[in-house]
């Protein structure tokens, strides 16, 4: 069965220090996408990436950087200088290929505070 | 602009009185779903939607009912409510890419409390 494992579940880091949020997956699928949404304090639920299965290249978008490791079921994201705007609710998400409704599968969330 | 809206954004309620959440938008997206957060447990699927009139259920279906008539609306129906319905809920929109999904886009939010 698939699952999304956040470890981590609150972070507490001081501003501009950088910080590295795990995620495991676990899937039996071959091609599968895997997502990292954002959830700060208003509550709303923001895109922040989405990787398939079969391209394991790391991507930079700013200060945000992903590593995607299929070797070890891993799609761990780093900040980079953090800032007191990052402080927020982090999601990890797995979605199957090829079976017709499958809901994104989420993990617990892990919690980030970032201090001035 | 894209966006996924849902009303109300809060709502009170007292146990057995039937409530609609609407949600829409305006992407012309096929997919469309609905989710709960609950602490503790994450977010869970309620039902789902692949297109106009093709509804199913997902993990938490109990209690719920949806209806797809038109491709932009997906509206959340509690028959019923329960305190246990507590919860903040979020609809969300996908294209359906061939063989599997695109990331899908989150409406704000209704925060639903079941007294």
């Amino acid at each position: 069965a698939q699952k999304v494992t956040q470890a981590q579940t609150e972070i507490s880091v001081v501003e501009k220090e950088d910080v590295t949020l795990d995620c495991v997956y676990e899937t039996r699928d071959t091609t599968y996408y895997l997502f990292w949404y954002k959830q700060p304090p208003s509550g709303e639920l923001v895109f922040l990436i989405r990787r398939n299965s079969f391209d394991e290249q790391n991507e930079i978008s700013g200060r945000y950087s992903w590593n995607f490791q299929k070797s070890t079921s891993s799609f761990n994201f780093t900040i980079t200088a953090s800032q007191v705007v990052d402080s927020a609710v982090y999601f990890c998400a797995l979605s199957e290929a090829g079976q017709a409704g499958t809901a994104l599968i989420f993990g617990k969330g892990t919690t980030l505070s970032v201090s001035s | 602009e894209a966006q996924v809206t849902q009303n109300p954004r809060y709502l009170i309620t007292v146990t057995g009185k039937k409530l609609t959440v609407t949600c829409s938008q305006n992407m012309n997206h096929e997919y469309m779903s609905w989710y709960r957060q609950d602490p503790g447990l994450g977010l869970r699927q309620i039902y789902y939607s692949m297109n106009v009139e093709v509804t199913d259920k997902g993990d938490v279906p109990e209690g719920y009912k949806v209806s797809r008539k038109e491709k932009r609306n997906f509206p959340l129906i509690l028959e019923s409510p329960s305190p246990n319905q507590t919860s903040l809920y979020f609809c969300a929109s996908s294209p359906i890419l061939q063989g599997g999904f695109y990331e899908q886009y989150f409406g704000p939010g209704t925060r639903l409390t079941v007294t």
